[in-house]
């Protein structure tokens, strides 16, 4: 069975500091690994697309990265507008719905 | 531009009574599909449409149903709500081309009581 486990749960950050979210992943054949921003009562803004190891891919302040087991979502001099609950999804060759993990929700302060 | 489109934004209503939550897309995408969102169980699929007239289940797929007649529409129908139904539900579509990325519609915040 497929399961993505994101950590952690929560992280505060104060503005320009740097960090790194989390998301462990099995997965029989993967398709792709992706990463959502969600902001409250809002539907997920899609961000990036993960196909195969060693891959990498950068949206501004954000970088995501890939191994086989894991992704990390990197986030350079964070400002408060980056505050959001992200998630990571995976999704299996003999398909194409998303599994998703429960998020990392994230607050940048001044 | 392309979008997702859900309707109501928000919703209450009352144990049984039946009710069916719009979805539309605008980018000729094949693949349809109903979330809902939980707090501390994250987003979990109830169905999905690979086309039209084809639709399955998905992991939480109680109490629902879905019909798929034209392809940009698919909505999600709750013949007999219960308060368990009470959930944040997203739409969402993807094509099933080289990028499978999905779209989200902007949610129904559903409340039976």
């Amino acid at each position: 069975e497929d399961q993505v486990t994101q950590s952690p749960e929560a992280l505060r950050l104060q503005e320009g500091e740097s960090s790194s979210l989390n998301c462990s992943y099995t997965v029989s054949g993967l398709r792709g690994l992706f990463w959502y921003r969600q902001d409250p009562g809002k539907g997920p803004e899609f961000l990036f697309t993960l196909y195969s190891a060693g891959e990498e891919k950068e949206k501004e302040r954000l970088k995501a990265t890939l191994t086989k087991k894991e992704s990390f979502l990197h986030i350079t001099a964070p400002k408060p507008e980056d505050s959001a609950t992200y998630l990571c999804a995976v999704q299996a060759n003999s398909g194409y719905a998303l599994n998703f993990g429960k998020g990392t929700s994230l607050l940048v302060t001044p | 531009e392309a979008q997702v489109t859900q309707n109501p934004r928000y919703l209450i209503t009352v144990t049984g009574k039946k009710l069916t939550v719009t979805c539309s897309q605008n980018m000729n995408h094949e693949y349809m599909s109903w979330y809902r969102q939980d707090p501390g169980l994250g987003l979990r699929q109830i169905y999905y449409s690979m086309n039209v007239e084809v639709t399955d289940k998905g992991d939480v797929p109680e109490g629902y149903k879905v019909s798929r007649k034209e392809k940009r529409n698919f909505p999600l129908i709750l013949e007999s709500p219960s308060p368990n139904q009470t959930s944040l539900y997203f739409c969402a579509s993807s094509s099933q081309g080289a990028d499978t990325e999905a779209f989200f519609g902007q949610g129904t915040r559903l409340t039976v009581v």
